[in-house]
C-alpha cells in the first residue's frame, strides 16, 4: 500500500509568480484536502475534492485553486504569490467519500518560500 | 466556524511519566476527533482518534478521553519515551464533516 506523496519537497518562488503543488493520495483514497501549515501553527484548512470537484473550502481567497484528476491524485495551485503564503502545504487523503468523519492521512508537505 | 483550542503549548516530562494534553471545542455537531503526531520536517501522522458515541478509547500507551457536554477531549500517554519527543496536533471535524479544525499544537519533550 503507497502512502500519500506529494512533489516537490521543496520550492522557493518570488512574489507574484504562481506555483502548482502536487499531492498523489493513497491507494484506495477517493478525497483530498489541502492545508496551510505556518510557522508553529496548527494546518489551516483550504479546500477538500471528492470525484475531481471542490467539496468544501476553508478561508482562503480565489487565487488558491485545485484540481482532482481520475486516479484521484490533486493539484493546488496558487496565484500571485504574497510573502504571507510561505509555508508548508499538506495534502491529506482519505476514502470518506466526500466527509471526513473517516481517518485522514498526510502527505509529507512541501516547504513553500515566497522572497 | 468551530474553535479548537490546545494546553499546554509546551510540556516536558521525564521519561517513564505521563504527559497530558488538553483540546476543546466549540461546535457541538462535531463528531470526530483525531489527534496527529507531527516530527521535524514530516507531515502530521494520525496516532488516535475517538468518535463522539464513544467516550475513552485506548492503544497501548496511549489514550484519548472525550467530554461531549463539556465539549473537552485529552490525550494520554503514558510510561513516555524519548521518542515520543514531538508536537502534537488535536483536530475535530465541521458539522458538514468535510474539514478539520486543528489546535495550536503541544510541543512534547521527553527528557531521557
Amino acid at each position: 500500500e503507497t502512502g500519500v506523496t506529494q512533489s516537490p519537497t521543496h520550492l522557493i518562488k518570488t512574489r507574484g509568480q504562481q506555483v502548482t503543488l502536487r499531492c498523489s493520495s493513497q491507494s484506495g483514497h477517493n478525497t483530498v484536502s489541502w492545508y496551510q501549515q505556518a510557522l508553529g501553527q496548527g494546518p489551516q484548512f483550504i479546500f477538500q475534492y471528492y470525484r475531481e470537484e471542490e467539496n468544501g473550502r476553508g478561508n482562503f481567497p480565489p487565487r488558491f485553486s485545485g484540481l482532482q484528476f481520475p486516479n484521484y491524485s490533486s493539484e493546488l495551485n496558487v496565484n500571485a504569490l504574497e510573502l504571507d503564503d510561505s509555508a508548508l502545504y499538506l495534502c491529506a487523503s482519505s476514502n470518506a467519500g466526500g466527509r471526513l468523519s473517516n481517518e485522514q492521512f498526510f502527505g509529507p508537505g512541501t516547504r513553500l518560500t515566497v522572497l | 466556524g468551530e474553535n479548537v483550542e490546545q494546553h499546554p503549548s509546551t510540556l516536558s516530562v521525564q521519561e517513564g511519566d505521563s504527559a497530558v494534553i488538553k483540546c476543546t471545542y466549540s461546535d457541538s455537531a462535531s463528531n470526530y476527533f483525531p489527534w496527529y503526531k507531527q516530527e521535524l520536517g514530516k507531515g502530521p501522522q494520525l496516532i488516535i482518534d475517538i468518535r463522539s458515541n464513544v467516550g475513552e478509547k485506548k492503544d497501548q500507551r496511549i489514550a484519548v478521553t472525550l467530554n461531549k457536554t463539556a465539549k473537552h477531549f485529552s490525550l494520554h500517554i503514558t510510561e513516555t519515551q524519548p521518542e515520543d519527543s514531538a508536537v502534537y496536533f488535536c483536530a475535530a471535524n465541521s458539522n458538514t464533516g468535510n474539514q478539520f479544525y486543528f489546535g495550536t499544537g503541544t510541543s512534547l519533550t521527553v527528557i531521557p
